[in-house]
């Protein structure tokens, strides 16, 4: 059964400071995987999304890496600023009977970007 | 605008009384879903459906029911809601192995 972990589960970081956050998951038959930034009672919005083949995927600040031999993914944000401040999650799309699954969803990290 | 749109975006309701949450979709997707989100639980799968008058189980379905009679429409159905059914709800659609677009959410609460 796919299990997918993302730590930590909260971070509170200055202004200015590159962070990274991490996603784990146990079975690396999966299609894809995709970060999303969830901010408070809103719903999720797509950030990046890897495909099994690829090791990385760039948007701004944001830098992606899928490793899916050893079932890691890292979200590096560069120069963090307050608007960062939101709930990231981390989702794989698993590949079921040989066709395209569900996504399987982390819990996320919570993070705090302070001025 | 490509946007998921969820009907109501909140509703308080009581125990046993019948409910659709609607969920429409404008990108002409053939892929959409159904997750509910609970403290501690995270986002958990209850339906989804491949394409039109294809829907299938996901990892939480009891209580629920969907049907996709047109491929931009995706309802969610609460026949006899309880309490335990009291969460924040989400619609997704995707096309293909593209990212998930999601909705704003709907926040039931049943008492």
């Amino acid at each position: 059964k796919q299990e997918v972990t993302q730590i930590p589960a909260a971070l509170s970081v200055p202004e200015g400071e590159n962070l990274v956050l991490n996603c784990s998951f146990t079975d690396s038959a999966i299609y894809n995987l995709q970060w999303f930034r969830q901010d408070p009672g809103k719903g999720l919005t797509s950030l990046l999304l890897i495909q099994s083949s690829q090791r990385e995927q760039t948007s701004g600040r944001l830098n992606a890496s899928l490793d899916k031999s050893s079932g890691r993914s890292t979200l590096y944000i560069a120069a963090s600023q307050p608007g960062d401040s939101a709930t990231y999650l981390c989702a794989v799309r698993r590949i079921y009977g040989g066709s395209q699954g569900n996504l399987i969803f982390g819990k996320g990290t919570k993070l705090s970007v302070k001025p | 605008e490509a946007q998921v749109t969820q009907n109501p975006r909140y509703l308080i309701t009581v125990t046993g009384k019948k409910l659709t949450v609607t969920c429409s979709q404008n990108m002409n997707h053939e892929y959409m879903s159904w997750y509910r989100q609970d403290p501690g639980l995270g986002l958990r799968q209850i339906y989804y459906s491949m394409n039109v008058e294809v829907t299938d189980k996901g990892d939480v379905p009891e209580g629920y029911k969907v049907s996709r009679k047109e491929k931009r429409n995706f309802p969610l159905i609460l026949e006899s809601p309880s309490p335990n059914q009291t969460s924040l709800y989400f619609c997704a659609s995707s096309s293909g192995l593209q990212p998930q677009h999601f909705g704003d959410g709907t926040r039931l609460s049943i008492l």
